[in-house]
């Protein structure tokens, strides 16, 4: 059960554009359209921004975006803003089993 | 409103037992998968068992196969987690989640002699 790979940090200026990737296999995110992403600011609850890999629940904005390509998911954030400085979290279903990433901290510079 | 409520977090003892709990409303709960999700003090979100939503399908993680079981009772709109054989790196905060939804606050367990 290896977790999915994100980058430990990423950063933008506000008002650009960052994407994070999460990188699996074949058993998780190429197999399956089951992707999701999460925000978590500090202390507080994981926040659901993505799932079925570029669903948003209501209330999300659209500047926040998923896709899929092959083994690697990605969240994009268009529009930078300092509030969307917060730890990412990618996972995807496997089968019998659900996998996340490590978590990717974005900084807004 | 979608909410999620664990309880029966707390301090035990290595190789002692907890039984979590977590009451659903505010959306169809005997139609969603339910899963549970923990994350250590400033570490990441790690998947921990996952249930259908008819209770006929169960998943867990390496690390807890064999010593956790997932339950729900849809009559009650109940999710719980029997946690057996408890070891110091279990200790976590604890979420139910239910899939594509909101999460609750997490019920914290503490595993230490």
């Amino acid at each position: 059960q290896s977790a999915l790979t994100q980058p430990p940090s990423a950063s933008g200026s506000p008002g650009q554009s960052v994407t994070i990737s999460c990188t699996g296999t074949s058993s998780d995110i190429g197999a399956y359209n089951y992707v999701s992403w999460y925000q978590q600011h500090p202390g507080k609850v994981p926040k659901l921004l993505i799932y079925d890999v570029s669903k948003r629940p209501s209330g999300v904005p659209d500047r926040f975006s998923g896709s899929k390509s092959g083994n690697t998911a990605s969240l994009t954030v268009s529009g930078l803003q300092a509030e969307d400085e917060a730890a990412y979290y990618c996972s995807s279903y496997a089968g019998s089993i659900v996998v996340f990433g490590g978590g990717t901290t974005l900084t807004v510079l | 409103e979608v909410q999620v409520v664990e309880s029966g977090g707390g301090l035990v003892q290595p190789g002692g037992s907890l039984r979590l709990s977590c009451a659903a409303s505010g959306f169809s709960f005997s139609r969603s998968w339910m899963h549970w999700v923990r994350q250590a003090p400033g570490k990441g979100l790690v998947w921990v068992s996952y249930i259908n939503s008819d209770g006929s399908r169960t998943g867990y993680a390496d690390s807890v196969k064999g010593r956790f079981t997932i339950s729900r009772d849809n009559a009650k709109n109940m999710l719980y987690l029997q946690m057996n054989s408890l070891r110091v790196e279990d200790a976590a905060l604890y979420y139910c989640v239910p899939a594509d939804l909101p999460w609750g606050q997490g019920t914290l367990v503490t595993v230490s002699s």
